[in-house]
């Protein structure tokens, strides 16, 4: 039972390059999140979805797109890498409303990110 | 809208102090009440909930108290380890998304 599963886990990017985070769960849960972890502070979230072909926009959303064409997958690209965008990115999901343990996030291990 | 206020760390304890992380939160409705930890090189983790006015949620030693009347999810433990040491955050339920606390860091000295 793999959870939620990013990747990478570690990249370097120089300013103005893109690239796609990756986030795949298999527990069949409709509700993904994508949020980031700056040094000492605390979760931001950038974009979430509640099911395939939605998406929505969290607290931080500027520099970063989001897709969901399917339950398990949930990437997050970033286009033209700025040194702001240098932080740790966590995936994140849970089951619908109803289900059991509803509202409890399941957490990838994370994907830091430094953009030099 | 929904928000949640942590105490601000770090905090350092010995073995064996107790433990007090404070947690206030603003909302409408009722939601369920979270603890997340996160150590060190991790992702965050359930550490315990609650998801209705005077419900105790309890896991690993750590309990925590939904208290509606003073809008509070005070995270305590009457003895800590070096293992403890973490980051600690206190989370709500909106509708679709959870509201997070800024995090508090626990250190343990033996």
């Amino acid at each position: 039972n793999a959870g939620v599963t990013q990747t990478p886990k570690f990249r370097i990017l120089k300013i103005g390059q893109s690239m796609t985070l990756q986030c795949t769960q298999d527990m069949n849960h409709n509700y993904m999140y994508w949020y980031r972890q700056d040094p000492g502070m605390g979760l931001k979230l950038i974009y979430y979805s509640v099911g395939a072909g939605i998406t929505d926009k969290g607290e931080v959303p500027n520099g970063y797109n989001v897709s969901r064409s399917t339950t398990e997958d949930f990437p997050l690209r970033l286009e033209l890498a700025a040194p702001s965008q240098t932080s740790v990115y966590f995936c994140a999901s849970r089951p619908g409303q109803g289900a059991g343990g509803a509202n409890v996030l399941t957490f990838g291990a994370g994907s830091r990110l430094t953009v030099l | 809208g929904n928000s949640v206020t942590q105490m601000e760390g770090p905090v350092t304890l010995s073995e064996e102090a107790f433990l007090t992380i404070n947690c206030t939160y603003t909302a409408t409705g009722y939601p369920s009440l979270f603890w997340y930890v996160q150590y060190p090189g991790e992702g965050l983790q359930l550490l315990l909930k609650a998801t209705k006015a005077d419900d105790k949620g309890s896991n690993k030693g750590f309990e925590a108290t939904y208290r509606k009347e003073t809008t509070s999810f005070h995270l305590e433990k009457g003895s800590v380890q070096v293992s403890d040491s973490a980051v600690y955050f206190c989370a709500l339920s909106g509708a679709q998304k959870l509201v997070f606390g800024q995090g508090t860091r626990l250190t343990i000295n033996p």
